[in-house]
């Protein structure tokens, strides 16, 4: 199983700053890489899956990049919709798993 | 706009068997392939297995033994049955769609969801 870990586990970021997500794969996943954002109550929503490539109606502040074991997640000025959990997973070898979650919060 | 929405008993007992039905709405069922995703309370997310319209499925290894999918194509819907549950399978439980753009399909990424369904399990 490929496991994908997450850090940090919680972020603290003001409001119209930057927040950098890193999530790491045990093994390489090429770019079979999506990110999900979840809000508490509802669904997972994806933004990136391709490792980069924004799903769509996702705003452009919302980035992805890496390849292989290092991926990240920015969000390049973080507006109030945007505190939530996000979540990595890797879709690389027909078994798919997550990380654990970051949890965005306000500073 | 496709949906998905997920049914089933909200309380199973231990030992019994979870049954859930997701119905797809506002698209056809065929040629993509559907997933059950759970997330215990509080926690992260954990992808179950898939079923393709044509029957074909994939399921996680660490469940692999208690669960089986189905796919009723007359009536646009996929199940999920999880045999001799415990605590430990209480979650809320979501029905998925694979992402396809362009024609292409890409499996393993999810952009269509259910809104989850809490399934406990207790006596």
């Amino acid at each position: 199983e490929i496991v994908m870990t997450q850090s940090p586990a919680t972020l603290s970021v003001s409001p119209g700053e930057r927040a950098t997500l890193s999530c790491r794969a045990s093994q390489s996943v090429s770019s079979n890489l999506a990110w999900y954002q979840q809000k508490p109550g509802q669904a997972p929503r994806l933004l990136i899956y391709g490792a980069s490539t924004r799903a769509t109606g996702i705003p452009a502040r919302f980035s992805g990049s890496g390849s292989g074991t290092e991926f990240t997640l920015t969000i390049s000025s973080l507006q109030s919709e945007d505190f939530a959990v996000y979540y990595c997973q890797q879709y690389n070898n027909w078994q798919y798993t997550f990380g654990q979650g970051t949890k965005l919060e306000i500073k | 706009q496709v949906q998905l929405q997920e049914s089933g008993p909200g309380l199973v007992k231990p030992s019994e068997t979870l049954s859930l039905t997701c119905t797809v709405s506002g698209g056809s069922i065929s040629s993509y392939y559907w997933s059950w995703i759970r997330q215990p309370p509080g926690k992260g997310l954990e992808w179950i297995g898939y079923i393709y319209y044509s029957g074909s499925t994939n399921y996680n290894p660490s469940l692999k033994s208690r669960v089986t999918i189905s796919v009723d194509t007359s009536k646009n819907q996929f199940s999920l049955k999880l045999s001799s549950v415990t605590a430990a399978d209480t979650a809320v439980y979501y029905c998925a769609r694979d992402h396809c753009t362009n024609g292409v399909c890409y499996t393993g990424v999810f952009d269509y969801w259910g809104q989850g369904t809490l399934v406990t399990v207790s006596s």
